[in-house]
C-alpha cells in the first residue's frame, strides 16, 4: 500500500490556473475511477472537492476540476483565489479493497 | 444537521489498548459505509479501515491489520475502532468519515480525536 505520489508544493498567482498531479499504479489509479481530492486547512477537517475522478459535490466551486490519464490523476484549480491556499490530497480505491492517499501538496497562492 | 463526532482518544502507553467511537446524526446511518482516517502530527492523511453499511465487510490498512478492529452498532448510530497493541507510530488525530456513494469518497468528516501513544 504505497502512497500515491503528489508534488510536495505548487504555487500560483491569483487568477492563474494550477494543476496538481497524483500518480499511482495499475492497481489503484489506473484501474478504478474512484479518485477523490480533498482540501485541508490546518485545524480543520478535510473537505471533499472532487469524487469519481471528475465529479464535484454540491457547493464546490466549478473552478475545481479533475481528470485522469493512465496511472495519473490531476486536479486543476482555475482562477486561483487566496482562500484556495491549502493542502490538497488525492485518494484512490485499490485492488485490495482499501484506500490509499497521496502524500499531499501544499498550494501557495502568491 | 449531518455530523460525525469522534470520542475516546487520549494518552496511552505502548502495548495498551484504546477504543474510539464515532457517533452519527442527521442522516440515515445504517445506509452508509464509514471509514477511519488518521493524520500523524505534521504528516499526511492515512486511511485506516472501513466498515460497510451493514457491517458485512471490513478492510484494514496493512499498518493496523491484526491490531485494530472496526465494528458498528446501527441501533446506536455508532462506529467503533478497537485499537490493541498500540505503538508510537499510531500517534495521530483519528477521523471518522462517511462514504459519499460507495466510491470511497469521504463527504462528511468528524472533528477528529487525538491518540497519543507514549510511555
Amino acid at each position: 500500500q504505497s502512497a500515491l505520489t503528489q508534488p510536495a508544493s505548487v504555487s500560483g498567482s491569483p487568477g492563474q490556473s494550477i494543476t496538481i498531479s497524483c500518480t499511482g499504479t495499475s492497481s489503484d489509479v489506473g484501474r478504478y475511477n474512484y479518485i477523490s481530492w480533498y482540501q485541508w486547512h490546518p485545524g480543520k477537517a478535510p473537505k471533499l472537492m472532487i469524487y469519481d475522478v471528475s465529479n464535484r459535490p454540491s457547493g464546490v466551486s466549478n473552478r475545481f476540476s479533475g481528470s485522469k490519464s493512465g496511472n495519473t490523476a490531476s486536479l486543476t484549480i482555475s482562477g486561483l483565489q487566496t482562500e484556495d491556499e491549502a493542502d490538497y490530497y488525492c485518494s484512490s480505491y485499490t485492488s485490495s479493497s482499501t484506500v490509499v492517499f497521496g502524500g499531499g501538496t501544499k498550494l501557495t497562492v502568491l | 444537521q449531518v455530523q460525525l463526532v469522534e470520542s475516546g482518544g487520549g494518552v496511552v502507553q505502548p502495548g495498551r489498548s484504546l477504543r474510539l467511537s464515532c457517533a452519527a446524526s442527521g442522516f440515515s446511518f445504517s445506509t452508509y459505509t464509514i471509514h477511519w482516517v488518521r493524520q500523524a502530527p505534521d504528516k499526511g492523511l492515512e486511511w485506516v479501515t472501513v466498515i460497510w453499511y451493514d457491517g458485512s465487510n471490513k478492510y484494514y490498512a496493512d499498518s493496523v491489520k491484526g491490531r485494530f478492529t472496526i465494528s458498528r452498532d446501527n441501533s446506536q448510530n455508532t462506529v467503533y475502532l478497537q485499537m490493541n497493541s498500540l505503538r508510537a507510530e499510531d500517534t495521530a488525530l483519528y477521523y471518522c468519515a462517511r462514504d459519499h456513494s460507495g466510491g470511497d469518497a469521504f463527504d462528511i468528516w468528524g472533528q477528529g480525536t487525538m491518540v497519543t501513544v507514549s510511555s
